[in-house]
């Protein structure tokens, strides 16, 4: 059985460029959600996609934005970036029928310069 | 209020002592309650995942939920130095909703 995993894991971008992330579900996974884990604190919820749609966002404005794909891959994309963007961003795939136990990747560390 | 409260350590035993982490909670709707570790530079690993009130054991591992105070526990017997790492305990309101994360717990077992 293959975990979740994320790419790139490190990423070195400036104020105001766009950036996406990547995150292939553990494998029989339908659902994906996406976290932002600021340095010294709890994963943040951005959004999450079921079945390719979004099933649910948190309070983050509306240039985070997302894709999920046929095979549950899921996209992250952040345009116009700020500083306050640096984090490390996670991907967690679950299957929605067997409650909520999200399994998390390693995680993407960006960076804003 | 924060939905979820951790004091965020750092907490350092000794190695086989009994670690006790702990995290209260404001929204009365939570049913899902759950407590990941995540190593330095690592992606959180779910621990423990229960459901409403009640004990749950797994190895040297025990969660506890008290819904009437809004709280709840991860015990650790034995500890051992691996692990060390930060604990967070998390919670959701239905079975595919959003999680709601602790701001974590830096744990050191120390030899």
């Amino acid at each position: 059985e293959t975990g979740v995993t994320q790419s790139p894991t490190h990423l070195i971008k400036t104020r105001g460029q766009q950036v996406t992330l990547r995150c292939s579900s553990q494998s029989g996974h339908n659902t994906v959600s996406w976290y932002q884990q600021a340095l010294g604190q709890g994963p943040q919820f951005i959004f999450q996609y079921y079945r390719e749609e979004e099933n649910g966002r948190g309070n983050f404005p509306p240039r985070f934005s997302g894709l999920q794909f046929p095979n549950y891959s899921s996209e992250l994309n952040v345009n116009a970036l700020e500083l306050d963007d640096s984090a490390l961003y996670l991907c967690a795939s679950s299957l929605s029928t067997s409650g909520n136990e999200q399994f998390f990747g390693p995680g993407t560390r960006l960076t804003v310069l | 209020q924060k939905e979820v409260e951790q004091d965020p350590g750092p907490l350092s035993v000794p190695e086989g002592a009994i670690v006790s982490l702990n995290c209260t909670y404001s929204n009365s709707a939570f049913q899902y309650f759950m407590w990941y570790r995540q190593y330095s530079r690592k992606g959180p690993e779910l621990l423990m995942y229960t459901y409403s009130s009640g004990n749950k054991e797994d190895g040297r591992f025990t969660a506890q939920v008290d819904k009437s105070s809004k709280y709840i526990s991860l015990f650790i017997r034995d500890s051992q130095p691996s692990d060390s790492a930060t604990y967070l305990c998390a919670m959701s309101a239905l079975r595919d909703d959003k999680i709601i994360f602790g701001k974590g717990t830096r744990l050191h077992i120390l030899p």
